[in-house]
């Protein structure tokens, strides 16, 4: 059971050049979440995914897509990078339901440098 | 548009004192969530609240949540080094499970 993985685990990018970071999970969770997080800004949401079909737009959602392949992958696209995207992605799903309701399980990171 | 609040940001603790950690929601809302982040790592849940005066404890620390205040605290009991970290608080923000995350709280201990 590995939980939430997130691929790749760093990343260097040129400005302008495009990417896609996967993510998967293993605990049949129906909703699945795409973070952004700097220093000193907290968490920020970018796009979430509350079952299989949907996507929503978060709190910071401009110069990014998604795309919600099955129920366990949920990866998020740059199309253009640009150095405004550095920063560290967090990928995190929750279930529904029961006790635990929403409590959100996060991937390690990627840690993305746009130069 | 439901907003978190923690305070405060930065928490110097001395070794084997007490402190607090405070979490303001601004809407109703019955389940609130703590976790923590070691640098350079992801975040890690520490305890799951689901109902007024819901208390959980680990160890040194202890969390409770008062949904009438709209407030959580973690308290933290004889601070210990290991305790070193980031701590946020997460309220659901709607009926999908989306989380409102607070700015964190970067706690240092030192002896």
């Amino acid at each position: 059971n590995a939980g939430v993985t997130q691929t790749p685990k760093f990343q260097v990018l040129k400005t302008g050049q495009s990417m896609t970071l996967q993510c998967a999970q293993d605990m049949n969770h129906n909703s699945m979440y795409w973070y952004r997080q700097d220093p000193g800004m907290g968490l920020r949401l970018i796009y979430y995914s509350a079952s299989e079909g949907t996507t929503d737009k978060g709190e910071v959602p401009n110069g990014y897509n998604v795309s919600r392949l099955n129920k366990r992958e949920f990866s998020l696209r740059l199309e253009s990078a640009a150095p405004s995207q550095t920063s560290v992605y967090f990928c995190a799903s929750s279930g529904m339901g029961g006790v635990t309701s929403y409590e959100q399980y996060f991937g390690p990171g990627t840690r993305l440098t746009v130069t | 548009e439901l907003k978190v609040e923690q305070n405060p940001l930065f928490l110097s603790m001395q070794e084997g004192k007490n402190y607090t950690i405070y979490c303001n929601y601004s809407t109703t809302s019955d389940r609130l969530y703590w976790y923590r982040q070691d640098p350079g790592k992801s975040l890690e849940s520490l305890f799951v609240l689901l109902s007024n005066g819901a208390v959980k404890q680990e160890g040194r620390l202890m969390a409770s949540l008062d949904t009438k205040a709209r407030l959580s605290t973690l308290h933290i009991t004889a601070a210990v080094h290991d305790l070193s970290a980031t701590y946020f608080c997460a309220v659901v923000d709607d009926s999908w499970g989306k989380l409102q995350f607070g700015a964190g709280t970067q706690v240092v201990v030192t002896p």
